[in-house]
């Protein structure tokens, strides 16, 4: 099992639709999860981190599951601009290191 | 907070010479920097780990004479292409381990895009 997974998509989804990622992770050390967005040719950038008590950012809402360890992103009311693929990062365990998932693209259709 | 910049932006340079990268941590001190390089199309695929005053840790696969790394200050990293080849032409990105507010974790610079000929 790879130590971060996403499912790669795409999700095709319209315009205003709510769609949910799931990431899931096989290092239960671990201690930090964010969710990063890059864009065609971009960098990726952070886009929230994921607390244990679930946390909201706008349209955003992020869940973090130790127990089946797996992290959630779920977008409400999407807009085109969210169009994008969406990273999963896991922090922690030996030598609290970074492991970034390969991605889940999105794309939202007018 | 938190600005990582890299320069160049895009390099376009003849098979057989070198290419320096460099990476800034502009409003921040970064005791770890790390080299990703991404091709078309894939996901980013970690190369090394830079740590401030000493040397990187590479990833299985990355040949540490082909890809220099020096990390001299808490704000600047370099990434040094050695004899670039036509199969080095990548999209390179930098990030810097750091702290905006209470968000410790990896801070991406805008990237470089080299295109060996």
């Amino acid at each position: 099992r790879k130590e971060v997974e996403q499912d790669p998509g795409p999700f095709n989804v319209p315009e205003g639709a709510t769609v949910a990622f799931n990431c899931t992770y096989n290092n239960s050390a671990s201690q930090s999860f964010f969710w990063y967005r890059q864009d065609c040719r971009k960098e990726p950038k952070l886009l929230m981190s994921v607390y244990s008590s679930g946390n909201e950012d706008g349209r955003f809402t992020a869940q973090l599951n130790r127990a089946s360890q797996y992290i959630s992103l779920l977008i409400r009311d999407s807009k085109l601009s969210d169009s994008a693929t969406y990273l999963c990062v896991v922090k922690g365990g030996q030598g609290f290191s970074f492991i970034f998932g390969k991605g889940t693209r999105l794309l939202v259709k007018p | 907070g938190a600005v990582v910049s890299q320069h160049p932006s895009r390099v376009i340079c003849k098979s057989g010479t070198s290419v320096k990268i460099e990476c800034r941590s502009l409003d921040f001190q970064a005791t770890t920097m790390f080299w990703y390089r991404q091709f078309p199309k894939q996901s980013l695929m970690l190369m090394a780990t830079s740590n401030e005053g000493s040397k990187a840790t590479y990833e299985q696969g990355v040949e540490k004479d082909k890809f220099l790394i020096n990390h001299a200050s808490l704000t600047l990293s370099t990434l040094t292409v050695t004899s670039a080849h036509p199969e080095d032409s990548s999209f390179y990105i930098c990030s810097a381990n750091g702290l905006a507010g209470s968000i410790d974790t990896q801070y991406f610079g805008p990237g470089t895009r080299l295109t060996v000929l």
